[in-house]
């Protein structure tokens, strides 16, 4: 079964320094891969995705994350974090042939300092 | 505006006492999900339908149960057989792409006292 990995259970960064949050699967195909953010108390937001084509892909509120199968990561970056960044962001992955199911790692929790 | 709708936002029920948590969409999505939230585990899911009148379980189905009687509908039902009911529970749903994105609700807050 495949199964996602997030090392960093809380992470602590400055406003205004870059962020790096961790994500490795195990699977033996090209997976599906997204990054989602939550709020405190609050359902979860699509920030991107990856399926195919270019490794790096671009997400929303200036988020990117980078495919390295050789790794079989998917890290999520920001080259300067806002203090509303902080929040639980998730990692998951999807297959072909598993449906439109997911699994999703344990989640990091982002502090960010003023 | 199209979206995921789960009510209520909090929920109280006493021990023993089985208690149905409500998930809509308007987004047309045939498969909808629901997952489990307990803190430092991540979202588990319980039970998914990738259609009308059809569903399986998840990793953690037991004390659990669904219907998906409409498109646009899937309650999930927590039994007095739930040995640890307490959660945040999310109910999300996507449709069939190659993107296999799956959009959320706000979620369902249960305490059971």
């Amino acid at each position: 079964a495949q199964s996602v990995t997030q090392p960093d259970i809380h992470i602590t960064v400055s406003e205004g320094a870059s962020l790096e949050l961790r994500c490795n699967y195990s699977y033996g195909a090209t997976p599906y891969l997204f990054w989602y953010v939550q709020s405190p108390g609050q359902g979860l937001q699509l920030l991107l995705k990856y399926f195919s084509g270019d490794t790096l892909v671009q997400g929303i509120k200036g988020f990117e994350a980078e495919f390295k199968r050789s790794q079989s990561s998917f890290n999520l970056r920001k080259p300067s974090v806002h203090w509303s960044d902080a929040a639980e962001y998730f990692c998951a992955v999807g297959f072909t042939g598993g449906g439109n199911k997911l699994t999703f790692g344990t989640g990091t929790q982002l502090k960010v300092e003023l | 505006d199209g979206g995921i709708t789960q009510s209520p936002k909090y929920l109280f029920r006493k021990e023993g006492q089985n208690v149905t948590l409500s998930c809509e969409q308007n987004l047309n999505h045939d498969a909808m999900y629901w997952y489990r939230q307990d803190p430092g585990q991540g979202l588990r899911l319980i039970y998914y339908s990738q259609i009308v009148n059809d569903f399986q379980k998840g990793d953690i189905a037991e004390g659990y149960s669904v219907s998906r009687e409409k498109k646009e509908s899937f309650p999930l039902t927590v039994t007095s057989a739930q040995k640890n009911p307490t959660a945040f529970y999310l109910c999300a749903s996507s449709t069939p792409s190659t993107s296999r994105e799956q959009f959320f609700g706000p979620g369902t807050r249960l305490t059971v006292l």
